[in-house]
């Protein structure tokens, strides 16, 4: 069974404006992870957020954690061409280390 | 280059002839796993290692087996492909078995099975 389930499961926004997706999650962690995948490749970490931060930056990336709703949001600001790609958010789940959502499928376009 | 590979990238096979897919990485990881991803099911465990010579099964090991004997490899072994083996799969992994760490993965491996 799915730890992480993503919303929106696609999402479609024009170059330049900011794109949000969620993931909700059933059980207490101690952190989340996002991780990207380009069509038919391998997933790339894009950032860890422990469960003691509400939100944590890296470049056009913004992540806040809700551990009381069991929740994290993934933003992207000014969004490029290149950031289409499908999102995960993956949780801990003991010895099988990390289980993933079921993404979302971001299309940016030009 | 730190990595993880996967051979080979894509393959078309028949039902019942077994096959190995492989993967090996560079960074002295404890942790390997098996994902298989398929449209509308996101990411499902396979198996995973937390060492050499430690195993055990993800959410779907039905029809796959693996083994780690060494630190670097983590093979896949079908030994009678069926078609709804049919998938991409990705091998990934971590410096330790924690959730707390990041995973690396593979580039895919693209399975047919006719």
């Amino acid at each position: 069974s799915q730890q992480g389930e993503e919303d929106p499961q696609a999402l479609s926004i024009q170059e330049g404006e900011n794109a949000t997706m969620n993931c909700s999650y059933k059980t207490s962690i101690n952190n989340l992870q996002w991780y990207r995948q380009n069509s038919g490749r391998g997933l790339v970490h894009l950032i860890l957020i422990r469960s003691n931060e509400r939100e944590k930056h890296s470049g056009r990336l913004r992540v806040t954690l809700d551990t009381s709703k069991k929740s994290s949001s993934l933003l992207i600001t000014a969004s490029r061409a290149a950031d289409t790609a499908s999102y995960f958010c993956a949780t801990p789940t003991g010895r099988r280390a990390l289980t993933f959502g079921s993404g979302t499928r971001l299309q940016v376009q030009p | 280059e730190a990595q993880v590979t996967q051979n080979p990238r894509y393959l078309i096979t028949v039902t019942g002839k077994k096959l190995t897919v492989t993967c090996s990485q560079n960074m002295n990881h404890e942790y390997m796993s098996w994902y298989r991803q398929d449209p509308g099911l996101g990411l499902r465990q396979i198996y995973y290692s937390m060492n050499v010579e430690v195993t055990d099964k993800g959410d779907v090991p039905e029809g796959y087996k693996v083994s780690r004997k060494e630190k670097r490899n983590f093979p896949l072994i079908l030994e009678s492909p069926s078609p709804n083996q049919t998938s991409l799969y990705f091998c990934a992994s971590s410096p330790r078995t924690s959730g707390d760490y990041e995973q690396y993965f593979g580039p895919g491996t693209r399975l047919t099975v006719t």
